[in-house]
């Protein structure tokens, strides 16, 4: 079945530094990836997503392309804050679209003054 | 608009009771769909629905009931509840089946004792 895998937590960064969070998947056809921020006490809220190969999605200075070839979608930020402290997941929508979405387990980042 | 609503948002029971978790979007979409999310398990699909009158099982749907009378209301029912269904719940929706954002509600907190 399909499968979302991501870099385990806590990810700990000083504030201004580089993030990277890894994110493979495993999927049958050509799904579609997202990545959705949960902050303390909250639901999930869609950061950015990428509908076929070679897009990147982009949001708040987040980034993220879809690679095919290495069957990868990792979310990065050249100057991380304070407030992007929170828990991100990856996820995708398989290709048929019909059962909604494959979560993979959440990073939660912490972002240090 | 108020988006996704969910009610209660904290709950706690003792084993065997039922009780019903509610959901409702006054967006107009299609599909509904309700995920619990567990510590180190990222967010797993429940139940789901494409449409009033329709709905379908996901990956974790023992435990619980559905129904879809309307298209704004969702509701999530634990017949007997058990300790194992300790969880936090969100009801999402999405415009239609396959649609690229689902919206999720803040959660429910459920503790069974």
């Amino acid at each position: 079945g399909d499968s979302v895998t991501q870099m385990e937590g806590p990810v700990t960064l000083s504030e201004e530094a580089f993030l990277t969070i890894n994110c493979t998947y495993t999927a049958t056809g050509y799904p579609s990836l997202f990545w959705y921020v949960q902050y303390p006490g909250e639901g999930l809220q869609l950061l950015l997503k990428a509908t076929k190969a070679d897009d990147k999605g982009s949001n708040k200075g987040f980034e993220a392309t879809y690679r095919k070839e290495t069957t990868s979608f990792h979310l990065e930020k050249g100057s991380v804050q304070v407030s992007d402290s929170a828990v991100y997941f990856c996820a995708l929508r398989a290709g048929g679209g019909a059962d909604g979405l494959t979560f993979g387990k959440g990073t939660h980042l912490i972002i240090q003054p | 608009n108020a988006g996704v609503t969910q009610t209660p948002k904290f709950q706690v029971l003792k084993t065997g009771q039922s009780m019903t978790l509610q959901c409702a979007q006054d967006m107009n979409h299609e599909y509904m769909s309700w995920y619990r999310q567990d510590p180190g398990m990222g967010l797993r699909l429940i139940h789901y629905s494409v449409g009033a009158g329709i709905t379908d099982q996901g990956e974790v749907p023992n435990g619980y009931n559905v129904s879809r009378s309307t298209t704004e209301d969702f509701p999530l029912r634990l017949l007997s509840a058990a300790p194992s269904q300790t969880s936090v719940y969100f009801c999402a929706s999405t415009l239609y089946q396959g649609g690229n954002e689902q919206f999720f509600g803040p959660g429910t907190r459920l503790t069974v004792l």
